[in-house]
């Protein structure tokens, strides 16, 4: 099984200041097809997982321009350009390149 | 809207069996593969099973092979998780994700307690 490792595990941001989360993985999410499997995910308080990133560095419909995703192989980051309020939650982040698919412990972000 | 609604969720007896449903709506369900996804609770996030879009092809976690069924009815829309031999490492809040890991449901809770 590939093994998702995030840090930190907890963050706690002061509101309009930058974010940043690592992920990496055991083995490389880089699939014959030239994509990388590679999500980012929220959950906020009581609410399921929301898509934020895919494949890396593709925002999902409806993500605000201030999340980022980047990395490349087996090491990956999720950028907050200026945190807001609104993001406060469980970041994690998920390989999709075989299965099972795992995710990361999670990283929980708290507001200052 | 592209909505998944899971249900079938409750409190059982360790030993006995629940049957987890998932309805789909707002996209062409037939044509998507599909995942269940479980959450203890104040735990992370942890994959159980696969289905493909036409249901020939299944995969499941170690943790709950053979004893869990995945199953779908495309002309119904609808998605199941047949959970026999239920454990109390079993409960968890129960979502149902699409295949390309984009939309998930609400979830239901499961409960396996004496």
């Amino acid at each position: 099984d590939i093994v998702m490792t995030q840090t930190p595990l907890s963050l706690s941001v002061t509101p309009g200041q930058p974010a940043s989360i690592s992920c990496k993985s055991s083995q490389s999410l880089l699939h014959s097809d030239g994509k990388t499997y590679l999500y980012w995910y929220l959950q906020k308080p009581g609410q399921p997982p929301q898509l934020l990133i895919y494949e890396v560095s593709n925002r999902f419909s409806g993500v605000p321009d201030r999340f980022s995703g980047s990395g490349s192989g087996t090491d990956f980051t999720l950028k907050i350009s200026r945190v807001e309020a609104e993001d406060v939650g469980v970041y994690y982040c998920m390989q999709s390149i075989q299965l099972p698919l795992t995710f990361g412990q999670g990283t929980r972000l708290e507001i200052k | 809207e592209v909505q998944l609604v899971e249900s079938g969720g409750g409190l059982v007896q360790p030993g006995g069996s629940l049957r987890l449903s998932c309805a789909a709506s707002g996209f062409t369900f037939s044509s998507y593969e599909m995942n269940w996804v479980r959450q203890a609770p104040g735990k992370g996030l942890e994959w159980v099973s696969y289905i493909s879009s036409s249901g020939s092809t299944i995969y499941y976690a170690d943790s709950v092979k053979g004893r869990f069924t995945i199953s779908r009815d495309n002309a119904k829309n609808s998605l199941y998780l047949q959970m026999n031999s239920l454990r109390a490492e079993d409960t968890a809040v129960y979502y149902c994700v699409r295949g390309y890991m984009d939309v998930w449901g609400k979830g239901t809770t499961v409960t396996v307690s004496s």
